[in-house]
């Protein structure tokens, strides 16, 4: 069975600081990775999709990398905001989501 | 707004009910996806149609079955309702299956009594 797993659970920065946010992927063949933030109570929304050619990624202060050989991708988030406080999910393409990193930005 | 509708936002029933909850899609997708998320899990996928066929099925308990009509809607029905079916059920739609960005809707609220 594909597993996804993210690290860390959950994690406090202070605004304006950086982070980076891990999710590891067992899926083979790979196609694709997805990233997602969801703010409580609402629905996913895309940040990213990270296909087999690509290493980095960007939308706006965030930024997607994925290591194919490890099978890891990271989340970067630059200059963090107080909307940045959500949960932040990553998905392969078989529909296997990752249980999400809580990131709490506090002023 | 991600342009995919869920009806209702919040149902309240009680044990052994049965409940429908409704999708659109975006318009021009032709892919709809079904997901729970209870309070201690992350999202678990249910059930995926691509123009009105299924195409893939993920942890679907036999107590719930869904259906895509025609003008490509969708339907989760769930029966025979439990305390731990309550949850948050969200729907999401993408052009195709797998490649595509998924957008989701706002979910439906459950909570079984």
């Amino acid at each position: 069975k594909n597993q996804v797993e993210q690290s860390p659970q959950s994690l406090i920065i202070l605004e304006g600081k950086n982070c980076t946010l891990q999710c590891n992927y067992t899926v083979s063949p790979f196609s694709n990775l997805r990233w997602y933030k969801q703010d409580t109570g609402r629905g996913p929304v895309s940040l990213t999709i990270m296909t087999f050619s690509e290493n980095t990624k960007s939308n706006g202060r965030y930024t997607a990398t994925l290591d194919a050989d490890t099978k890891q991708s990271s989340l970067h988030i630059t200059a963090s905001q107080l909307s940045d406080s959500a949960s932040y999910i990553c998905d392969d393409y078989k529909l296997s989501f990752g249980a999400g990193t809580t990131v709490t930005v506090r002023a | 707004d991600s342009g995919v509708t869920q009806t209702p936002k919040h149902l309240i029933t009680a044990t052994g009910q049965r409940v429908t909850l409704r999708c659109s899609p975006r318009s021009g997708d032709l892919s709809v996806y079904w997901y729970q998320q209870s309070l201690d899990q992350g999202l678990q996928f249910l059930i995926q149609y691509y123009n009105g066929e299924e195409r893939a099925k993920g942890n679907i308990l036999e107590r719930f079955s869904a259906q895509q009509f025609p003008d490509l809607h969708s339907e989760l029905n769930l029966s025979s309702l439990e305390l731990g079916d309550s949850a948050l059920y969200f729907c999401a739609s993408s052009v195709y299956p797998h490649t595509d960005t998924q957008y989701f809707g706002p979910g439906t609220r459950l909570t079984v009594l």
